[in-house]
Formats: structure tokens, C-alpha cells, sequence
């Protein structure tokens, strides 16, 4: 079956830690996005990736840092700096292929769960 | 103001009840409008994914659009007990990024 798949599912950070999210997909998909869900703030865009070797910073990239060395492969890093990192983290791809565009729906993985110790 | 608007609930109907979930949105440049269906602990699950005005019927759902008015509606008809979960609007398109509502909460009761 094809889809996103994120690891772990709960995650645990201690002070001055930096962790990292996986997400590995085999939709075939360009494009991959990585969001953070806060409650009663929606879905917030940290980074995104159309080709493999380039990334874009989303809306809140600070203490966040990512990679695309693979096309079915984005993993995050929550770096020491994120001072608030407690949060849902969701992984998206989708199958757009314009710089830029947004005109094809995303599918999401089921998320990491990050908590500080 | 926010770019997209949707009340947060929680919305409670009873089984078989038909439910309206409604967003607004003020960017006239969105020309897709996704629907996801969230159900707690788990990524968003894309249900209807509609271009431009009009209708949209997928079984049980049906998406409608209004650019004119800027208003995104998703009706579920006979609803059950499985549909109880949070549903997020998404419009999107050309060259705007994808931007999701935080989403409705609905509990269908048996």
C-alpha cells in the first residue's frame, strides 16, 4: 500500500537535545512538507521540499532544520533553539510538480507526538 | 482577519442527522478547496478535493463551493458514529500555499 510513513510516534526531548522526526514515503510523490498542529491553531507550515536537494522555509522555520538527500525521504530536525517544541508533527507529499504551486491535494502521514522531559 | 475562517465547535447532532460544516476564506486567489477528515492521534485524511464553484457528491458527502462569497460548505448525510472526528477545510491554488482552517469538531451520537 502506498503512503507516508512517520516514526516514532511519541518522542521525547530533553533540555538542549536536538531530535529528529522521520518520514518516508512511497507515493512517488516531488513535493513533501513538513507541519506542526498546535490546538485551536490549525496546521502551521515549518518547511517544505518539491525536488530532492532544495527546501524552502515555511512559516515558522526557527529551530527547525531538514534535508532531501532521497525523493522518499524529509526528516526533521527539532534543534535545541526551538524553545516550544511540544507539539503534533504532521508529513505531507503531494504530487505537484510546479515550483512553487499548490493545485494538488496533500496526504498526510499520522504524525509524531513531541513532548519535553 | 484571518485567511480562513471555520468555527471550532464541537458540533453534536444525533445519528442520522445531516451535518453542515462551513469555512469562509478571504484570498480570491484560491481556486482548489480540500476537505480532511482528522480523527484524534492520527495525520488528516483527504475527503473531497473540488475545483472552483460548484457541487461535489461522494457517497455520503458532498463538498460546495461559492467563490463568489467565499464560503466552503461540506454536508454529510445520514451521519454516524464513525464520523465523529475534526474536519479541516484547505483551499488552495496557483501559486498559494495551501492554507488549512483549524478545523470543526463533530461528535455523531448514537
Amino acid at each position: 500500500d502506498g503512503g507516508i510513513t512517520q516514526s516514532p510516534k511519541y518522542l521525547f526531548r530533553k533540555e538542549g537535545q536536538n531530535v529528529t522526526l522521520s518520514c518516508e514515503q512511497n507515493l512517488n510523490h516531488d513535493a513533501m512538507y513538513w507541519y506542526r498542529q498546535d490546538p485551536g491553531q490549525g496546521l502551521r507550515l515549518i518547511y517544505y521540499s518539491q525536488i530532492v536537494n532544495d527546501f524552502q522555509k515555511g512559516d515558522i522555520a526557527e529551530g527547525y532544520s531538514v534535508s532531501r538527500e532521497k525523493k522518499e525521504s524529509f526528516p526533521l530536525t527539532v534543534t535545541s533553539a526551538q524553545k516550544n517544541p511540544t507539539a503534533f508533527y504532521l508529513c505531507a507529499s503531494s504530487a505537484e510538480k510546479v515550483q512553487g504551486a499548490s493545485n494538488q491535494p496533500q496526504h498526510f502521514g499520522d504524525g509524531t507526538r513531541l513532548s519535553i522531559l | 482577519q484571518k485567511e480562513v475562517e471555520q468555527d471550532p465547535g464541537p458540533l453534536s447532532v444525533p445519528e442520522g442527522a445531516i451535518v453542515s460544516l462551513n469555512c469562509t476564506y478571504s484570498n480570491s486567489a484560491f481556486q482548489y478547496f480540500m476537505w480532511y477528515r482528522q480523527y484524534s492521534r492520527k495525520g488528516p485524511e483527504l475527503l473531497m478535493y473540488t475545483y472552483s464553484s460548484g457541487n461535489k457528491e461522494d457517497g455520503r458527502f458532498t463538498a460546495q463551493v461559492d467563490k463568489s462569497s467565499k464560503y466552503i460548505s461540506l454536508f454529510i448525510r445520514d451521519s454516524q458514529p464513525s464520523d465523529s472526528a475534526t474536519y479541516l477545510c484547505a483551499p488552495s491554488g496557483g501559486y498559494q500555499k495551501v492554507t488549512f482552517g483549524t478545523g470543526t469538531k463533530l461528535q455523531v451520537i448514537p
